[in-house]
């Protein structure tokens, strides 16, 4: 699987919205941009997913770079619940659905 | 009800001893999977089974043996259990659809070896 990038840690305050990065330079064209998110003490939870086009669910948006090297996960009103780590993954067409190594992923604080 | 079950939630045991896990979906799903987080956050697969065939076996020690009775339940039993063993354990299943299939989790079980 392609390698993906993210920040180590992020902040925001609730109600505001948050920009979550994720860069994947070396992506191919058949590879799907996954994001997950870990609450604590919990597992991972699916929040979306996108090829080329951006993608809106109800609870968050994908923005999808032109070129696909890189993606935005897109909260529109952080909410304390929201804190936990985010994880950025791709997913080739040909791959069976549970073969991908979640990176480091990027830790949401959400302050009051 | 709940999605993806995993028990133990908690399991604390002696170098040397034998354990298992197990996992109980109740999705409908045809694919199950073993992933092991390690103390870094990283989430990696181990195995994973359709229809009770095992399909993916990445490097892992012998030690470890998944069982499938059935789609719904993938257990996993480790022998000798040692140091480095120490992680939490999340099960998963999914429908083998390939780049688009969503995986759900368990809730994780934590496994810490004296």
């Amino acid at each position: 699987d392609a390698k993906t990038t993210q920040p180590n840690s992020m902040e925001s305050n609730e109600e505001e919205p948050v920009h979550l990065p994720c860069n994947h330079s070396t992506i191919s064209g058949t590879d799907y941009i996954h994001w997950y998110r870990q609450l604590p003490s919990q597992g991972p939870e699916y929040v979306i997913h996108g090829l080329t086009s951006n993608v809106n669910n109800r609870m968050a948006s994908l923005a999808i770079a032109e070129d696909r090297k890189s993606s935005t996960l897109i909260l529109h009103r952080a909410t304390l619940r929201d804190a936990a780590v985010y994880y950025c993954i791709l997913r080739d067409e040909n791959t069976n659905a549970g073969k991908s190594t979640f990176g480091d992923g990027t830790t949401l604080t959400v302050k009051p | 009800d709940t999605a993806v079950s995993q028990t133990p939630k908690y399991l604390v045991t002696q170098m040397g001893n034998d354990k298992s896990i197990k996992c109980e979906q109740n999705l409908g799903h045809d694919t199950m999977y073993w992933y092991k987080q390690d103390s870094k956050k990283f989430l990696k697969i181990m195995f994973s089974y359709n229809n009770k065939e095992l399909i993916i076996n990445e490097t892992v020690p012998n030690r470890f043996s998944p069982k499938s009775p059935d789609k719904a339940h993938l257990n996993l039993h480790i022998n000798s259990l040692e140091l480095g063993d120490s992680a939490v354990y999340f099960c998963a299943s999914s429908y083998y659809d390939r780049a688009t299939g969503e995986l759900f989790f368990g809730e994780g079980s934590r496994l810490t070896v004296l």
